[in-house]
Formats: C-alpha cells, structure tokens, sequence
C-alpha cells in the first residue's frame, strides 16, 4: 500500500465549478501536509501547506485535513480554466527527509 | 520568493554519455534534493544532501550521482547514461525540517537518452 494514494483522474468540470481534490494517507507519523500545482512541461509549484488537522484557506482554495480518517482534501471555489493542471499531495514528518507525494490528479476546467 | 533554478530545460544525450544536470536554489536552504518524475509512478527521490559536502541515497540511487560543494548547487550526475534513465529531473530545496519547510521546486529537466 502506497503512503499516499490520490486518484489519477482526469477530472473534467465546467468553468466555475467547485472542484474537490482528495488523497488519503497511511503514516499517523504525518504531520505536515502539502498540495502542489503542477502545468505541463513545469516543475511543481506549492499552493498550500497545512500543519496537523483542520482548514487553510488561500483565496479561492482551502486545504482541508482530517487526521482521524487520514484524508486530506483540496478545495477549488470558481475554478477557471488556468486551474487546468496536475495537483499532487505531499506529507511528511518533521525531522526527516523524506516527503512522500501522491501520483497527482490530472484537472481540466472546461471553458 | 525561492527560486530553485535547474540550468536546462531540455537535454538529448546518448546511450553511455555522462550527464550532468546542474541546480541553484537562491534562498540559503540546508537541503536539496533530486527526483525523477516519471507518468504512473509519480516522484521518486534519487539523493538528497542536508549539508554542503553531505549526500543520502534516496529511494532509486543506482546509476546516479551527486555533489554539492557549495550550498547554493547540487548536480546530479548520470555516470554513463541508458534509455531508462529518459525522464523529468526535478531539483528541489527546503529549510531545516520545521514547520515552515515546504520543498520548493525548480521547473525540472526533460532528459531523453537515445
């Protein structure tokens, strides 16, 4: 079982749209979690950056963290077509290294 | 705003070339790592460093080298690159582990070996 399982997609939504963008983890360890934006043909740019359970918000995004059930949401108000891209989760535990990733999920916001 | 900056965008090399791919992070980070990108498998750390001088293997080491003489640069090297090694480098850098320590990205390197 991997430490971070998100769903692939693709995810195809209208313009405007709320989109929600899951992963679930495995480590209870997890303490920090992150979501990245990544375009095509780009590195991976951090949207939100959360610390332990409960709500971030960032404009029209809120990261969202539910440490009883493992599951970590990302929350897209008015999706534009701009938000058309591969969103990838992260964690880790402070101290270490290591920063496990999901495989990301492909969106595409539809004009 | 950190900036992580790999030195080519696109690199073509030959089976059994050496490869160097170079990064430069400008925010004074303790740690720098690599990975490759690959679709279906996602991010797979190679190496990282927590230090100038320092390296740990990561999760897929094998054929792949590293170094960081200053603390600003860390170069992966292919020692004799093969097709399999066709991928997206990504170089990425974070502070001490803490709370404010997200790893920070550069916009990667499109490697393909022929």
């Amino acid at each position: 079982q991997k430490e971070v399982e998100q769903d692939p997609g693709p995810l195809s939504v209208p313009e405007g749209a709320i989109v929600s963008l899951n992963c679930t983890y495995s480590n209870s360890a997890f303490q920090y979690f992150m979501w990245y934006r990544q375009y095509s043909r780009k590195g991976p740019e951090l949207l939100m950056y959360t610390y332990s359970s409960g709500n971030k918000e960032d404009g029209r995004f809120t990261a969202q963290v539910d440490k009883s059930s493992k599951y970590i949401s990302l929350f897209i108000r008015d999706s534009q077509p701009s938000d058309s891209a591969t969103y990838l989760c992260a964690s880790f535990t402070s101290g270490t290294y290591k920063y496990i990733f999901g495989t990301g999920t492909r969106l595409k916001v539809l004009a | 705003d950190v900036k992580v900056t790999q030195s080519s965008r696109y690199l073509v090399k030959r089976t059994g070339e050496k490869v160097f791919l170079e990064c430069v992070q400008d925010m004074d980070h303790e740690n720098m790592f690599w990975y490759r990108q690959d679709p279906g498998l996602g991010l797979r750390l190679i190496y990282f460093s927590y230090d100038v001088k320092m390296k740990e293997k990561g999760d897929i080491p094998e054929g792949y080298s590293v170094s960081r003489e200053k603390k600003e640069r860390f170069s992966l090297i292919l020692e004799s690159a093969s097709t399999n090694q066709t991928s997206m480098y990504l170089c990425a850098s974070s502070s001490v582990p803490s709370y404010n320590s997200p790893l920070h990205f550069g916009n990667g390197t499109r490697l393909t070996v022929t």
